[in-house]
């Protein structure tokens, strides 16, 4: 049983490129989330899914988009990297009746550096 | 102001010993607090979950919430090396799906 997995695990951009992180989960969750951690900054929302199909903004949502391909995988992507998303990047799920009884099952996160 | 003020250490301290981590906040409306470890290079984990205020015993770990002062703390008791982890608490309001984290404290247990 994987939990949550996350791809790339590390990823060097430079400025004005683009990519896509990866994330999958075999628990059936219907809520999905992608959170960067910053030093000092603590973990902070960026873009979340309540079911497929759905997505809402968090946080942190400016210079990225996301999609929820499918119950088992949302994607997160940079259009055009800047040095200030240097980061990592979590990505989280949590069980069907989401809120507060149902824990934040985390990835192993994806170090982003953009030089 | 943070919503969410955590100390973020390091905290070093011997095996054996009891520690506490603690979180203030500042919304009142929150209801459900968590505590989540997070080893090096890993994503964060669940490790205590409380409602409203009072206290939770789960082993070592006890979570203690104070809302009147809007206060939570994570005991460790006989604290051992493999503690040695960042601990974030995180906490969320009534019928909310946005649950906001402190920054973390870093623990370091040493033999």
């Amino acid at each position: 049983n994987a939990g949550v997995t996350q791809t790339p695990k590390f990823q060097v951009l430079k400025t004005g490129q683009s990519m896509t992180l990866q994330c999958a989960q075999d628990m059936n969750h219907n809520s999905m989330y992608w959170y960067r951690q910053d030093p000092g900054m603590g973990l902070r929302l960026i873009y979340y899914s309540a079911s497929e199909g759905t997505t809402d903004k968090g946080e942190v949502p400016n210079g990225y988009n996301v999609s929820r391909l499918n119950k088992r995988e949302f994607s997160l992507r940079l259009e055009s990297a800047a040095p200030s998303q240097t980061s990592v990047y979590f990505c989280a799920s949590s069980a069907p009746n989401r809120g507060y009884n149902s824990p934040l099952h985390f990835g192993n996160g994806t170090r982003l550096t953009v030089t | 102001q943070k919503e969410v003020e955590q100390d973020p250490g390091p905290l070093s301290v011997p095996e054996g010993a009891i520690v506490s981590l603690n979180c203030t906040y500042s919304n009142s409306a929150f209801q459900y607090f968590m505590w989540y470890r997070q080893y090096s290079r890993k994503g964060p984990e669940l490790l205590m979950y409380t409602y409203s205020s009072g206290n939770k015993e789960d082993g070592r770990f006890t979570a203690q919430v104070d809302k009147s002062s809007k206060y939570i703390s994570l005991f460790i008791r006989d604290s051992q090396p493999s503690d040695s982890a960042t601990y974030l608490c995180a906490m969320s309001a009534y019928n909310t799906d946005k649950l906001i984290f402190g920054t973390g404290t870093r623990l370091q247990v040493f033999p």
